[in-house]
């Protein structure tokens, strides 16, 4: 049951360079989320989407662009990366309505470093 | 907009002990969901118990069960028998019933099992 997968794990970047995390999910769910993690703090939403084809913005969407080209896959993009962006990045998907009762599931989260 | 206050940072407990983690939140919808999430030392998000907001009865889950309230707009988690594998911070949150909202997290609970 691999259920919600982010890849990488852990990244290390400089300032100014660029990446994408990935994340797949095998349960057929319609939305997507990307969630960050900072010390002290919640989980806080950066983009999600509602099916494939279709991107909106969270609480925190600055600096990073993502894509939903595939109903199973979510890209994260950091076309810049800054320090300040310097956090654990979680991946989450749900299914559409109120089957499962609206529970959200969350990948194992992704380490990244900016320096 | 919707809130989610978690005004413990950390709590403690004797293992066999009981525990109460308090949570409120503030919204102007009539129907929602509210969940409890364990996030241990690996970072992943696992589902401790899911409330929905037209049912009277507290939801129970083994050991865990809440104490919902909504005209209080009160939802804590009741720990009973702690046991060391308990030790995580806790996430209280918040969903709409419908549509696709995303999930508003509270900052978190840490809490300690004491052998």
């Amino acid at each position: 049951n691999a259920g919600v997968t982010q890849t990488p794990k852990f990244r290390v970047l400089k300032t100014g360079q660029s990446m994408t995390l990935l994340c797949a999910q095998d349960m057929n769910h319609e939305y997507m989320y990307w969630y960050r993690q900072d010390p002290g703090m919640g989980l806080r939403l950066i983009h999600y989407s509602v099916g494939e084809g279709t991107t909106a913005k969270g609480e925190v969407p600055d600096g990073y662009n993502v894509s939903r080209l595939k109903k199973q896959n979510f890209l994260l993009g950091l076309e810049s990366a800054a320090p300040s962006q310097t956090s654990v990045y979680f991946c989450a998907s749900s299914y559409l309505g109120q089957a499962s009762g609206n529970t959200i599931y969350f990948g194992e989260g992704s380490w990244l470093t900016v320096v | 907009a919707q809130t989610v206050t978690q005004s413990q940072p950390e709590m403690s407990v004797q293992e066999a002990e009981t525990v109460t983690l308090s949570c409120t939140y503030d919204t102007s919808e009539s129907d929602y969901y509210l969940f409890w999430y364990k996030q241990p030392p690996s970072r992943q998000m696992i589902l401790v118990i899911r409330q929905e907001a037209y049912k009277q009865q507290n939801a129970t889950e083994n050991r865990f069960s809440v104490n919902f309230q909504k005209a209080a707009k009160s939802f804590s988690l009741k720990i009973s028998d702690s046991q060391l594998g308990d030790a995580a911070m806790y996430f209280c949150a918040y969903r709409r019933y419908f549509g696709n909202e995303k999930l508003t997290f509270g900052t978190g609970t840490r809490l300690t099992i004491i052998p």
